[in-house]
């Protein structure tokens, strides 16, 4: 089990670019979420999808836009990066059959903006 | 809106000593808190989660406890060891079934040998 796995571990981009961030998990989860961490900030949620084909916004989706078309995988677009999305982005997943939704994290991907 | 304050940012301990870590959060209609270790350039670990009906939670030398009332919950570390050296950080799910989580901003814990 490789538990929620995240692609890539680091990227630059210069501003203006675009980017993909994938994240996989195979304890087949209905619920992902995507987090961006800033210091001073915490963690805070960006977008999430609570089953394939469905997504929603979070505290901050301003610049995202997500994916999932496949239960396993939740995408996050960065359609025109900007400094501001310099940050660390962490991805978690959680099974909603219990209605506990333990959220297990993914190892990040530091992004930056130049 | 929900808020989540920890207090303090940072804590340094010798040791061998017992400690708390402390997180507060302003609405006390939750549905579950989580408790999460970060160890630098990590992402973060699930230590132990408390379901709103449940007043603590126990895992070997740490114990977690719940108050909704007074809007509180404390991490209890046992017996520190250096390997405990991390950030810890507790979230809040308030929301009705998507399982959104409300950060606090976390405590650095250093343990000195």
């Amino acid at each position: 089990n490789a538990g929620v796995t995240q692609t890539p571990k680091f990227r630059v981009l210069k501003t203006g670019q675009s980017m993909t961030l994938l994240c996989a998990q195979d304890m087949n989860h209905e619920y992902m979420y995507w987090y961006r961490q800033d210091p001073g900030m915490g963690l805070r949620l960006i977008h999430y999808s609570v089953g394939e084909g469905t997504t929603a916004k979070g505290e901050v989706p301003d610049g995202y836009n997500v994916s999932r078309l496949k239960k396993q995988n939740f995408l996050l677009g960065l359609e025109s990066a900007a400094p501001s999305q310099t940050s660390v982005y962490f991805c978690a997943s959680s099974s909603s059959g219990t209605r506990i939704y333990e959220q297990y994290f993914g190892p990040g991907t530091r992004l930056t903006v130049t | 809106k929900q808020e989540v304050t920890q207090i303090p940012a940072a804590l340094s301990v010798p040791e061998g000593e017992n400690l708390v870590l402390n997180c507060s959060f302003t609405d006390s209609a939750i549905y579950n808190l989580q408790w999460f270790r970060q160890d630098p350039g990590k992402g973060l670990t699930s230590l132990l989660l408390i379901q709103s009906s449940q007043r603590e939670q126990t895992s070997g030398r740490l114990n977690a406890s719940l108050d909704k009332s007074s809007g509180r919950s404390t991490l209890y570390i046992a017996a520190s060891q250096p390997g405990d050296s991390a950030t810890y950080l507790c979230a809040v799910d308030g929301s009705s079934n998507t399982g959104k989580l409300i950060f606090g901003q976390g405590t650095t814990l250093q343990v000195k040998p």
